[in-house]
């Protein structure tokens, strides 16, 4: 079965400072991972994937992820930031051999970024 | 581009009640699907659908009925509330791509309050 672990309920850094929310996975086989962020009152929006090549991939709003298949984790980070990134965070699963089959989400890394 | 369309935004119901969250997405995506948010416990998923006239369950699909007769609406019935389904419901919805890398597209929720 596949499964998302967000160890952190909560983060809390400084703006300015880098930011890192760790996710980690288990699947059978290969993993399609995703990161999706939750503005107060709102749906999810998607930040950005990782399906193959790069371990290191970009997203929206200057984040990136890094794919660490040795240590199945797939921590988001951010170089420096922002007030506005303050938000819910959600690492997501899928397994590529069950393509047909719906996406599994953590619980959710609440990122506070003070001023 | 109306997106995904959940309706309604809000309702409060009582024990026993029986109501229907609605779900339209105009993108012609083949995939949809229900979630449920509860603090400290993220996203888990419902029901999905692959296509009309096809549905799966996922994680916590007791107490929930769902049917697609079209590709448009992917509705989610509660056939008797119970307080324990008090909770914000997103509908989300993607294209079906072979590789299973699709991206979820999510309305802005509905919260449900079962007095």
């Amino acid at each position: 079965a596949q499964s998302v672990a967000q160890p952190e309920d909560q983060v809390n850094v400084a703006e300015g400072n880098p930011l890192t929310v760790k996710c980690t996975y288990s699947v059978s086989g290969n993993p399609y991972l995703f990161w999706y962020v939750q503005y107060p009152n709102r749906g999810l929006q998607f930040l950005l994937k990782y399906i193959t090549g790069d371990n290191l991939v970009k997203g929206s709003y200057g984040f990136e992820a890094e794919f660490n298949k040795s240590q199945t984790s797939f921590h988001l980070k951010k170089p420096s930031a922002l007030v506005s990134d303050s938000a819910l965070y959600f690492c997501a699963v899928r397994d590529i051999n069950q393509a047909g089959t719906a996406l599994i989400f953590g619980k959710g890394t609440t990122l506070s970024v003070s001023s | 581009n109306a997106g995904v369309t959940q309706t309604p935004k809000f309702q409060v119901l009582k024990t026993g009640q029986s109501m229907t969250l609605q779900c339209a997405q105009d993108m012609n995506h083949e995939y949809m699907s229900w979630y449920r948010q509860d603090p400290g416990m993220g996203l888990r998923l419902i029901h999905y659908s692959v296509g009309a006239g096809i549905t799966d369950q996922g994680e916590v699909p007791n107490g929930y009925n769902v049917s697609r007769s079209t590709t448009e609406d992917f509705p989610l019935r509660l056939l008797s509330a119970a307080p324990s389904q008090t909770s914000v419901y997103f509908c989300a919805s993607s294209y079906l791509t072979l590789s299973g890398a699709n991206v979820l597209t999510f309305g802005a929720g509905s919260r449900l309050t079962v007095l």
